[in-house]
């Protein structure tokens, strides 16, 4: 089973238009983290936040939002107002604190096109 | 701002053939990864390594691959015998600490590598 869902392969939204990212994750651990990371065309991975599981408070920071939900599983990203240089893929990732050590569980990646 | 680095950016070479992708991590971080990403799929994890012994590996990181931390700075990753599957990108990522998944991975810019 997978561990992290991102049922979304691809996205193309017009500049200025909203836009929501879904993740969907499964652990059995009371502790676990969770990240986004945005991989550009360039192909590095770059970090965008990380949220615990004992912390469900949304967070912003600039036009960048998260919405955590452990009722549902779901850790969803939600770029408002989006640019042409948010056009990269995104990775959802889960890292369990017990059994499984340090490792990160990432999903499959949502490809988003921004359309000038 | 600290990075982790990788080279080379990419590496062609032949089937069969040793390959050896390096690493410097973030320098005051402690636990080190590989993950591989084929193209156009998922990252999926490798090996974490601390204090010069691996800590943990997945099922792809099978007797051709080693990891190694030759000198205070380096970190390899040894493929002994190239196959073509093996042709991904392998990103090297770093993180303070290893402290049950909460410490944030941070990842280099990969190494693009294709096996003929």
């Amino acid at each position: 089973a997978q561990k992290v869902t991102q049922a979304q392969t691809e996205i193309s939204v017009v500049e200025k238009e909203d836009v929501t990212l879904d993740c969907v994750y499964e652990t059995r651990d009371t502790t676990y983290y969770l990240f986004w990371y945005k991989q550009p065309p360039s192909g590095e991975l770059v970090f965008l936040i990380r949220r615990n599981s004992f912390d469900e408070q949304n967070e912003i920071s600039g036009r960048y939002s998260w919405n955590f939900q452990k009722s549902t599983s779901s850790f969803n990203f939600t770029i408002t107002a989006s640019q042409v240089v948010d056009s990269a893929v995104y990775f959802c990732a889960l890292s369990e604190a017990y059994g499984t050590g340090n490792q990160f569980y990432f999903g499959t990646g949502t490809s988003l096109t921004v359309i000038p | 701002e600290p990075e982790v680095t990788q080279t080379p950016s990419h590496q062609v070479t032949q089937m069969g053939q040793e390959v050896i992708l390096r690493c410097v991590p973030i320098s005051n971080h402690l636990y080190f990864y590989w993950y591989r990403q084929i193209l156009g799929q998922k990252v999926e994890f490798l090996v974490s390594f601390y204090n010069n012994e691996i800590s943990e590996k997945s099922e792809i990181f099978d007797d051709q691959f080693s990891v190694e931390r030759p000198d205070g700075s380096n970190f390899t990753l040894k493929i002994r015998s190239t196959k073509l599957e093996d042709s991904a990108m392998y990103f090297c990522a770093s993180s303070q600490l290893g402290d049950r998944g909460r410490e944030t991975q941070y990842f280099g810019p990969g190494t693009r590598l294709l096996v003929l």
